[in-house]
């Protein structure tokens, strides 16, 4: 079955700390893929995408990920996580011919600890 | 470029009554999406226009569900007959899409609490 598979719910971090959250994908094809984050009450805003190319791709707020097609695995790194990163992140991919459609993961909740 | 707004941002109703949430996207952009998002999950897909063709409609959740967009700009979701089980959030994207993938923008929600 196609699916996105975020296998961290919760995740806490100290700041300062080195974050790596992981995306796993099941699809036919290699998808187009993408990391939100989502705060409270804020809509989801992207923070890097992958379309082809280089695997490793910079995004903002000093994020970037790395996609390994032998794993389907995208995973969302960043060397020195600030408090002002606590938030809900999401996994998306968007297979081929789908018109575009987005299917996200369930999200990992992250705290950072001062 | 104002980003993608959502009215109203919240809205409580009882069991039983019809509700409408509209979407305004970035103005440039030619598609337009629906998700909705429950509580500790990810945003699920239900319908999306391109100009002011509904070119998937099949995840909307049930027949209760519609969505328009009349002339190519904003959209509305519809709700008929709400059950407590419509309590979400609901999203709203748009992108502008072309020849390649483009990434969607998305709107800050409307919150649907049904009581």
């Amino acid at each position: 079955a196609q699916s996105v598979t975020q296998p961290d719910i919760h995740i806490t971090v100290s700041e300062g700390a080195s974050l790596e959250l992981r995306c796993n994908y099941s699809y036919g094809a290699t998808p187009y893929l993408f990391w939100y984050v989502q705060s409270p009450g804020q809509g989801l805003q992207l923070l890097l995408k992958y379309f082809s190319g280089d695997t490793l791709v910079q995004g903002i707020k000093g994020f970037e990920a790395e996609f390994k097609r032998s794993q389907s695995s995208f995973n969302l790194r960043k060397p020195s996580v600030h408090w002002s990163d606590a938030a809900e992140y999401f996994c998306a991919v968007s297979p081929p011919n789908t018109g575009n459609q987005f299917y996200f993961g369930t999200g990992t909740s992250l705290t950072v600890i001062p | 470029d104002t980003g993608v707004s959502q009215d109203p941002r919240h809205k409580i109703t009882k069991r039983g009554q019809n509700v409408t949430f509209r979407c305004d996207p970035i103005s440039e952009h030619n598609r337009l999406y629906w998700y909705r998002q429950t509580l500790g999950q990810g945003p699920e897909f239900l319908t999306y226009f391109q100009n002011e063709a509904q070119l998937e409609k099949s995840r909307l959740l049930s027949d209760r569900f519609s969505a328009e967009r009349p002339k190519g700009s904003f959209s509305t979701l519809e709700i008929q007959r709400t059950e407590q089980g419509d309590s979400a959030m609901y999203l709203c994207a748009s992108s502008l899409v072309g020849t390649g993938i483009y990434e969607q923008y998305f709107g800050p929600g409307t919150r649907l609490t049904v009581t």
